[in-house]
């Protein structure tokens, strides 16, 4: 089955400590993004990756890392966690777009990740 | 100017009404436009995609494009208690740009 997977679903941790939030693919999507939902402001993008090796910052970057070894898994890190961050996240992937408008390739979403920073 | 505008909501229609939803954006550069739609508690899942002025249908789902107005709408027609969810948009730039913003999203409620 075609699917992202995310894990954990479900983190409450304190204020400090790191903590990595895993994301895999199997559908060898060239393309994926962090997300971030937070009420009244929508999904908002952390990070994205084009492919192996390569990642850019999405528009709330500060106090996440991200990292692209391998092309199925792009591992989300809060080294020092604040409870600003406490969120859901979500994690999606895609092939890469031609460059074309009809080019688009739809973005499959991971589960979520409900992340509380106490 | 937020890149992309949504009436949060909710948005209520009777079971059987159209439901219209309608989202505007900032940069003239979009070229591709979708509609997700997100259960409570899920993630969201790709209704339609647009990217030429006019209207497409998929169904009971149309969507209508007016770049000269940065305006894009979701229509749902025969709305269903099934269909209650929220609504996002979302716009992409083009030229391979691969960064897609999203709007907080539409609370629709489909009364039965």
């Amino acid at each position: 089955e075609a699917q992202v997977t995310q894990n954990p679903r479900y983190l409450i941790t304190v204020t400090g400590k790191k903590l990595t939030v895993t994301c895999s693919q199997n559908m060898n999507h060239e393309y994926m993004s962090w997300y971030r939902q937070d009420p009244g402001l929508g999904l908002r993008q952390i990070y994205y990756s084009m492919n192996v090796e390569v990642t850019d910052k999405g528009d709330v970057p500060e106090g996440y890392k991200v990292s692209r070894k391998e092309k199925r898994n792009f591992p989300l890190i809060l080294e020092s966690p604040s409870p600003n961050q406490t969120s859901l996240y979500f994690c999606a992937s895609s092939h890469q777009t031609s460059g074309h408008p009809d080019g688009y390739n739809e973005q499959f979403f991971g589960p979520g990740t409900r992340l509380t920073v106490l | 100017q937020k890149e992309v505008e949504q009436n949060s909501g909710p948005l209520s229609v009777p079971e059987g009404a159209i439901a219209s939803l309608n989202c505007t954006y900032s940069d003239r550069g979009s070229q591709s436009f979708f509609w997700y739609r997100q259960y409570s508690g899920k993630s969201p899942e790709l209704i339609m995609f647009i990217y030429s002025n006019g209207d497409k249908e998929d169904g009971r789902f149309t969507a209508q494009l007016n770049k000269a107005s940065q305006y894009v709408s979701l229509l749902i027609r025969d709305s269903q208690p099934s269909d209650s969810a929220t609504y996002l948009c979302a716009v992409r730039r083009g030229g391979g740009y691969q960064k897609v913003t999203f709007g907080i999203g539409t609370k629709l409620q489909v009364i039965p």
